[in-house]
């Protein structure tokens, strides 16, 4: 079992640029998480799939940022364009179902200049 | 929605002693209740979780505890050891169980 893959880990850009976070859940999960982590706010849970298909994104900041899910191995978290408030460590979780329990994959940290 | 707090933010306690750390939670429909481990820099981990049809479960030196009255839930650590030491959030499920709500986290030293 490889685990949650995220990609990049780090990753250091300008202001205005386009962010693309990756994450690939574990093999058969059917939930993806995407979250947010930083010390002023916490674990923010962002937006959630079922089965590739959005199921709540309130925890989604602004029109900046969006999420796919193409297919269930894959889904991207995009902002575009950057600020340097969005800097934080972002955390991809998958789980069998929602009611099951999630597992992190090691974040993508990311810094906006 | 839901509404998770954590009690208290930080924790200090000599080796050997026991931590408790306390949770509230605000939708009553909620029925699963994790708990994840996070060390510096790294990700967080599950260590134990509680269904709402059992009131305690433990796991070697690891034991949470659900009043599904008063709506709390409690981890207890006993015989602490350095490597305990890490910051630990509780989490409560809610819109339709699909998606968990995390606490503020507790960031537990333990004290050689």
């Amino acid at each position: 079992d490889a685990g949650v893959i995220q990609s990049p880990r780090h990753e250091v850009t300008e202001m205005g640029q386009e962010v693309t976070l990756r994450c690939k859940p574990i093999s058969g999960h059917n939930s993806l998480f995407w979250y947010r982590q930083t010390m002023m706010r916490g674990l923010e849970l962002l937006i959630y799939f079922n089965n590739n298909v959005p199921i709540d994104d309130s925890g989604m900041p602004e029109d900046r940022f969006s999420a796919k899910m193409p297919n269930a191995s894959f889904s991207t978290l995009k902002i575009q364009p950057s600020e340097p408030r969005d800097s934080a460590v972002y955390f991809c979780a998958s789980s069998l179902q929602g009611n099951q329990p999630q597992h992190f994959g090691d974040g993508t940290r990311l810094s906006i200049l | 929605g839901e509404n998770v707090e954590q009690h208290p933010s930080t924790l200090s306690v000599q080796e050997g002693d026991s931590a408790v750390i306390k949770c509230t939670y605000s939708d009553s429909a909620s029925n699963y209740f994790p708990w994840y481990k996070q060390e510096l820099g790294k990700r967080p981990q599950l260590i134990i979780d509680i269904r709402s049809n059992v009131g305690e479960k433990k796991d070697q030196r690891i034991a949470v505890t659900l009043n599904k009255t008063a709506k709390h839930f409690s981890l207890h650590i006993t015989e602490t050891q350095p490597e305990d030491s890490a910051v630990y959030f509780c989490a409560a499920n809610s819109g339709g169980y699909q998606k968990v709500t995390f606490g503020t986290g507790t960031k537990l030293q333990v004290i050689p």
